[in-house]
C-alpha cells in the first residue's frame, strides 16, 4: 500500500515563475492537507481539501497561492510569480476522515522548493 | 493563533539514556500527536492521543495527554542511534482544523 506520494522531490524556480506541486493521497484517502515548513521550524497548515472542494484555506496566502483536488488525479498546490520567501519544504498529508479524528494524518516526503 | 511551546529545543544524550520532551499550550487541544522527522523526509506519526489523561505506549515510546488538555509529553526509553531526528508535537482542536505543530526537539545521540 503506497504512502502519500509527492512530486517533484526538488523544484528550482527563478523569481516570477510558477511552481506546481503534486500530491497523490494514500489509497482510500479523500482528505488532503498541505503544510509548509521553513528551515528549523515546525510545519504550518496551509489548506485542507476534499475531492473537488476547498474546506479550509485559512493558512494559505491570499495572493499567488492556490490549491485544487480534482475528481480525478492528484492534488495540486500552485504558486504563481514565486519570490525568494516561497523557498521552503511543502508537505502533503492525507487521511480518511475530516481533521484527524481517529484517523491521523500520513505525510508525504515533501517537495523542496528553491527560488533563485 | 494557537501556538505550541516545545522543549527542549535540542538534546545531546548518550546511547542508552532515557529521553523526555514536552509541549505546552495556552489553549486547549482535543487531540495530541507526536511525529518524528528524519532529514529530507516527511513527519512519521509515532503516537496519537485522543483523551485527556490518556497514556499510550509504542515500543520504547510513551506519551501522555495532559489532564488540562494544554500539554503532552513524550518519553523514549533506552535510546538507540536510530532515534536521532527531530520530534514534533502537534495539536488539533477538532473538525476540519489543520494541525498546529511545535517547533521540534532535535535529538542527538552520542556513541
Amino acid at each position: 500500500n503506497a504512502g502519500v506520494m509527492q512530486n517533484p522531490r526538488h523544484l528550482v524556480r527563478r523569481r516570477g515563475q510558477e511552481a506546481r506541486l503534486r500530491c497523490s493521497p494514500m489509497k482510500g484517502h479523500s482528505h488532503v492537507y498541505w503544510y509548509r515548513q521553513l528551515p528549523e521550524e515546525g510545519l504550518k497548515f496551509m489548506v485542507y481539501l476534499q475531492k473537488e472542494n476547498i474546506i479550509d484555506e485559512s493558512g494559505m496566502p491570499k495572493e499567488r497561492f492556490s490549491a485544487e483536488f480534482p475528481k480525478e488525479g492528484p492534488s495540486i498546490l500552485r504558486i504563481q510569480q514565486v519570490v525568494r520567501g516561497d523557498s521552503a519544504a511543502y508537505f502533503c498529508a492525507s487521511s480518511t476522515t475530516a481533521g484527524t479524528g481517529k484517523a491521523p494524518l500520513h505525510f508525504g516526503n515533501g517537495t523542496r522548493l528553491t527560488v533563485t | 493563533g494557537q501556538q505550541l511551546n516545545q522543549s527542549p529545543q535540542s538534546m545531546f544524550i548518550q546511547e542508552g539514556e532515557d529521553v523526555s520532551m514536552n509541549c505546552t499550550s495556552s489553549s486547549i487541544f482535543n487531540t495530541w500527536l507526536w511525529y518524528k522527522q528524519d532529514p529530507g523526509e516527511g513527519p512519521v506519526l509515532l503516537i496519537a492521543l485522543y483523551k485527556a489523561g490518556e497514556l499510550t505506549s509504542n515500543g520504547r515510546l510513551t506519551a501522555q495527554f495532559g489532564i488540562t488538555r494544554k500539554d503532552s509529553f513524550l518519553n523514549i526509553s533506552a535510546s538507540i542511534p536510530s532515534d536521532v531526528g527531530i520530534y514534533f508535537c502537534a495539536g488539533l482542536v477538532g473538525g476540519a482544523d489543520g494541525l498546529t505543530f511545535g517547533k521540534g526537539t532535535h535529538l542527538i545521540i552520542q556513541p
